[in-house]
């Protein structure tokens, strides 16, 4: 079946570090891969996302590309702000049918000042 | 301007009783879903309905009873509350059945006593 493997957190940075969050997929076909965020007792929000290989998904400074050689959708930042302090879950949706999301068990990261 | 409402946003309620969450979407959408989120942030789909059709339906106790009155709507009712029905229930829409992109409610956080 469809699946998505996140790494563990939680992850805690200082302002202006460097941010990966891996996601690794399982699927059958070419599934659409997407990034959610939940903000502190807020819903989840659509961050990015990619349909096919080798697109590039970016939106506020994050940024994930779609790798069907490794099956990776790992998110990236260059420079995370406190504001950034939230959980990220990684997603998949496969094509055709009556779909659904799959999602991984989410990323919770704390950036401090 | 709410997309997507819940109420209520927080719910307190003995074991053995019965209660309902509403969700109401003003974003034109034809599917809406339902999902559980655990305590440790684990979230899983429950139902999904388009057009007023059941169209998704996971592996949830009888107890859970989803309605969709029209299009804008889908409420979520549970009979017989459990100790371990304890979470935070999202309500989710979007356009088309194949769409992975979700707009999320704000959730209500559900306590059984």
């Amino acid at each position: 079946g469809n699946s998505v493997t996140q790494m563990e957190g939680p992850v805690t940075l200082s302002e202006e570090a460097f941010l990966t969050i891996n996601c690794t997929y399982t699927a059958t076909g070419y599934p659409s891969l997407f990034w959610y965020v939940q903000y502190p007792g807020e819903g989840l929000q659509l961050l990015l996302k990619a349909t096919k290989a080798d697109d590039k998904g970016s939106n506020k400074g994050f940024e994930a590309t779609y790798r069907k050689e490794t099956t990776s959708f790992h998110l990236e930042k260059g420079s995370v702000q406190v504001s950034d302090s939230a959980v990220y879950f990684c997603a998949l949706s496969r094509q055709g049918g009556s779909e659904k999301l799959v999602f991984g068990k989410g990323t919770k990261l704390t950036v401090n000042p | 301007d709410t997309a997507v409402s819940q109420t209520p946003k927080y719910l307190v309620t003995q074991m053995g009783n019965d209660k309902s969450i509403k969700c109401e979407q003003n974003l034109g959408h034809d599917t809406m879903y339902w999902y559980k989120q655990d305590s440790k942030k684990f979230l899983k789909i429950m139902f999904s309905y388009n057009n007023k059709e059941l169209i998704i339906n996971e592996t949830v106790p009888n107890r859970f009873s989803p309605k969709s009155p029209d299009k804008a709507h889908l409420n979520l009712h549970i009979n017989s509350l459990e100790l371990g029905d304890s979470a935070v229930y999202f309500c989710a829409s979007s356009q088309g059945r194949t769409s992975g992109r979700q707009y999320f409610g704000p959730g209500t956080r559900l306590t059984v006593t």
